[in-house]
């Protein structure tokens, strides 16, 4: 039972342009999701998170939406550069959870120069 | 800060061998964390230390798989005997106590040949 869901395995974008990756959950008591970057070679590291009392977080040029009526959400990174391409994860926990993540398939996104 | 440490980097194993892998995590988190990453897939959590108790391993594979954190420190986890299908990269993570996400390091890629 996949509860979070990253249906596009990959992405390209040429630099400079906006790149929006999504991800979808199922479970309802998830509340607090994360977007996580991962470079090949090594571990994933945070990049930014939102809980569920919000519908919109930013962080320089990433921002995240979640729309918690349509259990989606979506990273907005723009405007894109070669040094974002990576493997990108969506996470999501609960406090029901212990906090543990749950994570996505990941999108590999590329930034085309 | 020092991050997550794991060992080894890499290990290559036969099927049915056994091997283990070492974790020390950043200091001052109660929180540990390994998980599975398997080529293609997200991170799978297969066990979660709050200290040196265990919170979750639920998705543990306990008739081959174990993992211990003696002193609410270091953990190690253990694969006897391993499959083909163990191959994957595994992950160790911290967290402070009731902190959401994670912080990663940089994995042990398993392959059983």
């Amino acid at each position: 039972d996949q509860q979070v869901k990253q249906n596009s395995p990959s992405l390209s974008v040429q630099e400079g342009r906006i790149s929006i990756l999504n991800c979808d959950y199922t479970n309802s008591m998830f509340d607090y999701f994360l977007w996580y970057k991962k470079y090949p070679a090594e571990g994933p590291t945070f990049l930014i998170s939102i809980s569920s009392i919000k519908d919109k977080n930013e962080d320089g040029r990433f921002t995240v939406f979640l729309n918690k009526s349509a259990k989606h959400l979506s990273l907005h990174i723009v405007p894109s550069q070669p040094g974002d391409s990576a493997v990108y994860f969506c996470a999501a926990s609960s406090v029901q959870g212990a906090q543990k993540l749950v994570f996505g398939q990941g999108t590999r996104l590329t930034i085309n120069p | 800060e020092a991050g997550v440490a794991q060992s080894p980097r890499y290990k290559i194993i036969e099927k049915r061998q056994s091997v283990a892998f070492w974790c020390n995590p950043i200091s001052g988190h109660a929180t540990l964390y390994w998980y599975q990453q398997i080529l293609g897939q997200g991170p799978k959590l297969l066990i979660q230390f709050q200290n040196n108790g265990v919170v979750d391993d639920s998705q543990l594979p306990k008739d081959r798989f174990s993992a211990e954190r003696l002193k609410g420190v270091d953990s190690t986890l253990k694969i006897q005997p391993a499959k083909l299908e163990d191959s994957a990269v595994y992950l160790c993570a911290s967290s402070l106590a009731g902190s959401v996400g994670a912080f990663f390091g940089q994995g042990t890629r398993l392959t059983v040949v």
